[in-house]
């Protein structure tokens, strides 16, 4: 099946500070990728929607100011969470649908981002 | 907007008993309901999906049921291993395909050797 790469894998950083994750589809253009939060135990909460060459799409509750999303090319989507505090620390994993309608979708690894 | 609830929440069975969960969603438009299989710290991954225009689809030991007037779908997996044990989230969509995905909450499923 096609492959999604995501970058870091595991972030720690010091709370103010910015975190960039990279997401990318190996074998297949993506125009649309999506970028999910999880907490341990629980299920994936959709962030944003990220569209190729347009502005995310985020979902009610999320700050679009907070979690920046880039989607600059057809196999790279890139997710900045600025001034990192605790609450932040989470699940992080990006996805992209294959191309077609029936297009199936592939998840990233994910990143385990820990704020300090 | 759509609601998946899933159960159970953990499930726990014996090494080659049947395992089934349960998932129910509320938006009637839903046409597509994918299952993902999640070891721990990995990437979820698909394990079967049912379209609408069918009540059941089987591959292998996994099968999933369908019942659109009761809006609830389920997953069967039928003499579980040691290697079954992941969490599993049911999941739906109103687009035909995997595009705005409702995620249920998880079942933690646990085959004991």
């Amino acid at each position: 099946g096609a492959v999604v790469s995501q970058h870091p894998s595991r972030v720690i950083c010091k709370s103010g500070t910015s975190v960039k994750i990279e997401c990318r589809s190996l074998d297949f253009q993506a125009t649309t990728m999506f970028w999910y939060r999880q907490f341990p135990k629980q299920s994936l909460m959709l962030m944003a929607t990220s569209n190729e060459g347009s502005k995310a799409t985020y979902e009610q509750g999320v700050e679009k100011d907070k979690f920046l999303i880039n989607h600059a090319s057809l196999t790279l989507s890139t997710l900045t969470v600025t001034s990192a505090h605790p609450e932040d620390s989470s699940f992080y994993i990006c996805s992209a649908r294959s191309s077609g309608d029936t297009g199936e979708l592939f998840f990233g690894e994910g990143s385990r981002l820990t704020v300090l | 907007g759509e609601n998946v609830e899933q159960h159970p929440s953990t499930l726990s069975v014996q090494e080659g008993d049947s395992a089934v969960i349960k998932c129910t969603y509320s938006d009637s438009a839903s046409n597509y309901f994918p299952w993902y299989k999640q070891e721990l710290g990995k990437r979820p991954q698909l394990i079967i999906d049912i379209r609408s225009n069918v009540g059941e689809k089987k591959d292998q030991r996994i099968a999933v049921t369908l019942n659109k007037t009761a809006k609830h779908f389920s997953l069967h997996i039928t003499e579980t291993q040691p290697e079954d044990s992941a969490v599993y989230f049911c999941a739906a969509s109103p687009w035909g395909s995997a595009r705005q995905l409702t995620f249920g909450s998880g079942t933690q499923l646990t085959v004991l050797p």
